[in-house]
């Protein structure tokens, strides 16, 4: 069975203080990991699909890696605005179903 | 509109309701889905239909009922439900039902069953 472990669960951080997320996952053939933030009361955002270990893909503070079994989600720099719960799905080959991790709540004081 | 759409927002509901829950996507894709989401529990998938069709249903109770009559709009009709059914209901959307299809979603049904 896939599993999809996301550390730490929650994360406080100075507005300015770089930190890393991590997931880490168990799963035969992954085809894809995807990284989504989510705000209080809403849906997940999409962020980045990572196809492959090695891979990097970036967006503003945001910078994620992937490697054969975990995934990094790094924060550069993070303002307040960076506040949001960061979710971490797989998806494994022939199969469109995505499990997700529990997500890191991440907090940013200014 | 744009993306993925959901109404009412906010739900309230005795067990012996009934009400629909409704999803709308302006994306063109072809596949929609429906999650659950429970305090601190990962996203908990419930159902896929692909093109119309019905690909997937998680072991879901029957008290949840969907019915998807074209691409672009999915409902979850809602039955007898209990307490422990109170979540927030996700609607999501891709091009297709592939492993490497991005899922789009909409901002969710807060649901409460008293």
């Amino acid at each position: 069975e896939d599993q999809v472990t996301q550390s730490p669960e929650a994360l406080r951080l100075q507005e300015g203080e770089s930190s890393s997320l991590n997931c880490s996952y168990t799963v035969s053939g992954l085809r894809g990991l995807f990284w989504y933030r989510q705000d209080p009361g809403k849906g997940p955002e999409f962020l980045f699909t990572l196809y492959s270990a090695g891979e990097e893909k970036e967006k503003e503070r945001l910078k994620a890696t992937l490697t054969k079994k975990e995934s990094f989600l790094h924060i550069t720099a993070p303002k307040p605005e960076d506040s949001a719960t960061y979710l971490c799905a797989v998806s494994r080959s022939n199969d469109y179903k995505l499990s997700f991790g529990a997500g890191t709540t991440v907090t940013v004081r200014a | 509109e744009t993306g993925v759409t959901q109404t009412p927002r906010h739900l309230v509901m005795g067990m012996t309701n009934k009400k629909s829950l409704k999803c709308e996507q302006h994306l063109g894709h072809n596949a929609m889905y429906w999650y659950k989401q429970s305090a601190k529990k990962p996203l908990e998938l419930m159902f896929v239909y692909n093109f119309k069709e019905q690909t997937e249903n998680n072991s879901v109770p029957s008290r949840f009922s969907p019915e998807c009559p074209n691409s672009s709009h999915l409902f979850l009709h809602l039955h007898t439900l209990q307490p422990e059914d109170s979540a927030l209901y996700l609607c999501a959307s891709s091009q297709q039902s592939t492993a490497q299809e991005t899922q789009y979603f909409g901002p969710g049904t807060r649901l409460l069953v008293l």
